[in-house]
């Protein structure tokens, strides 16, 4: 079945930093792919999205490419701030519509 | 409405007692979604309508788990005799008609925390 994996826990990172998320894969067919970001007591809010093969998902500074070759959809950030401080979920959507999530980084940002 | 409504925020039940949560979605989007968040990040899928009919229930557990989308009403997800395992937030979201349902956006609401105790 599909399924999305994300890297194993927290990040924390200085103000200013470089972010980097990683994000894979598996899926039939041709999923599109997602962030949702979830502030705390909140619920999902779309961060950014790709719907095909090389697509290219950017918002607030955040940006992912949609890598078929390497089954991949890894979040970067030039520039981290201390709002950035959510967790974030990577997930892919099938023809069904229903979305599969990853377990989610927390990513805490130190001023 | 603009965004998608959950009611209750919290839901407290003891062992065995019925849960009700409710969810309306944003005017004009014909899909809602049902979710489970356990384990504090893991998300379960349960189970999706289109309007009123069930789209997808592959993740709704057989037992004790029954939801609806009723015209003219709030979407309801109900459990019978909760058990502890129930435990978790519960959140809907929704999404528009598209020809390719895979890009459809959903948008999610803030959740339902529910505790059995």
């Amino acid at each position: 079945g599909n399924s999305v994996t994300q890297m194993e826990g927290p990040v924390t990172l200085s103000e200013e930093a470089f972010l980097t998320i990683n994000c894979t894969y598996t899926a039939t067919g041709y999923p599109s792919l997602f962030w949702y970001v979830q502030y705390p007591g909140e619920g999902l809010q779309l961060l950014l999205k790709a719907t095909k093969a090389d697509d290219k998902g950017s918002n607030k500074g955040f940006e992912a490419t949609y890598r078929k070759e390497t089954t991949s959809f890894h979040l970067e950030k030039g520039s981290v701030q201390v709002s950035d401080s959510a967790v974030y979920f990577c997930a892919l959507s099938d023809g069904n519509n229903r979305l599969a999530f990853g377990k989610g980084n927390q990513v805490v940002v130190i001023p | 409405g603009e965004e998608v409504a959950q009611t209750p925020k919290h839901l407290v039940r003891g062992e065995g007692q019925k849960a009700k949560l409710y969810c309306a979605p944003i005017k004009g989007h014909s899909y809602v979604f049902w979710y489970q968040q356990v384990l504090k990040n893991e998300f379960k899928f349960l189970i999706s309508f289109q309007n009123e009919n069930v789209f997808d229930e592959t993740g709704m557990p057989k037992e004790r788990f029954s939801a609806k989308c009723l015209p003219n009403s709030p979407c309801s997800l109900e459990i019978q005799a909760t058990k502890l395992e129930d435990s978790a937030v519960y959140f809907c979201a929704s999404s528009q008609f598209g020809d390719e349902l895979a890009k459809n956006i959903q948008y999610f609401g803030a959740g339902t925390r529910l505790s059995v105790l």
